[in-house]
């Protein structure tokens, strides 16, 4: 159980065009779910939290509207990334958590990797 | 502030040696969760573990084993007879439900086992 899938695995894209990631829970409701970035060989950094039916919340620092995130219905969340450039390449991991027992643990998909060309 | 360190960046170990894998946190709240996931080369982020702040006891499951200590702050893990397949990168993290659950992840480990 508590399975999240993301798609694409990979994507590169010309500069200044947008890409869309989807993250869904396959198996539960998520009424919460979250978006990583991971640069190479650091650690996961949140970038913005996204509740089902409401405005996403980003972290500082986080423009919201280069990275645009829709949580449209409990099992699925998209980020959208906006005219893309270089520096936005990443690997992206988003993570769904279930109300229930272990509220607070989160559950990972397998992420994108994003190369802007 | 919250915070989690994880000092060891890197550790290298031969098949059959146990390794400890350290972590420290810093939270103002007295409920929190600890967790521990691992990333193998593929990137997936693997649950290990979750333990919450009312909790100290200390957790076997197989060849692992979680050490937590609110004196030190601390909430180390412990792979016994390390094998190939658990290089990887470890990290520790803390979350608190005041923040809205957001999780806060240590620098992580990378571990490398060599046969």
């Amino acid at each position: 159980g508590a399975v999240v899938s993301q798609h694409p695995s990979w994507v590169i894209c010309k500069s200044g065009t947008s890409v869309k990631i989807e993250c869904r829970s396959l198996d539960f409701q998520a009424t919460t779910m979250f978006w990583y970035r991971q640069f190479p060989k650091q650690s996961l950094m949140l970038m913005a939290t996204s509740n089902e039916g409401s405005k996403a919340t980003y972290e500082q620092g986080v423009e919201k509207d280069k990275f645009l995130i829709n949580h449209a219905s409990l099992t699925l969340s998209t980020l959208t990334v906006t005219s893309a450039h270089p520096e936005d390449s990443s690997f992206y991991i988003c993570s769904a958590r279930t109300p229930g027992l272990s509220t607070d643990t989160q559950y990972f998909g397998p992420g994108t990797r994003l190369t802007v060309l | 502030a919250q915070k989690v360190t994880q000092a060891q960046t890197e550790i290298s170990v031969v098949e059959k040696e146990d390794v400890t894998l350290d972590c420290v946190y810093e939270t103002r709240d007295t409920t929190y969760y600890l967790f521990w996931y691992k990333q193998p080369p593929s990137g997936e982020l693997v649950f290990l573990i979750r333990r919450n702040s009312f909790d100290e006891q200390n957790e076997i499951s197989g060849r692992y084993s979680w050490n937590f200590q609110k004196s030190t702050s601390s909430f180390n893990f412990t792979i016994t007879a390390s094998q190939v397949v658990d290089s990887a990168v470890y990290f520790c993290a803390l979350s608190e439900p005041r923040q809205g659950g957001k999780l806060i992840f240590g620098q992580g480990t990378e571990l490398s086992v060599k046969p």
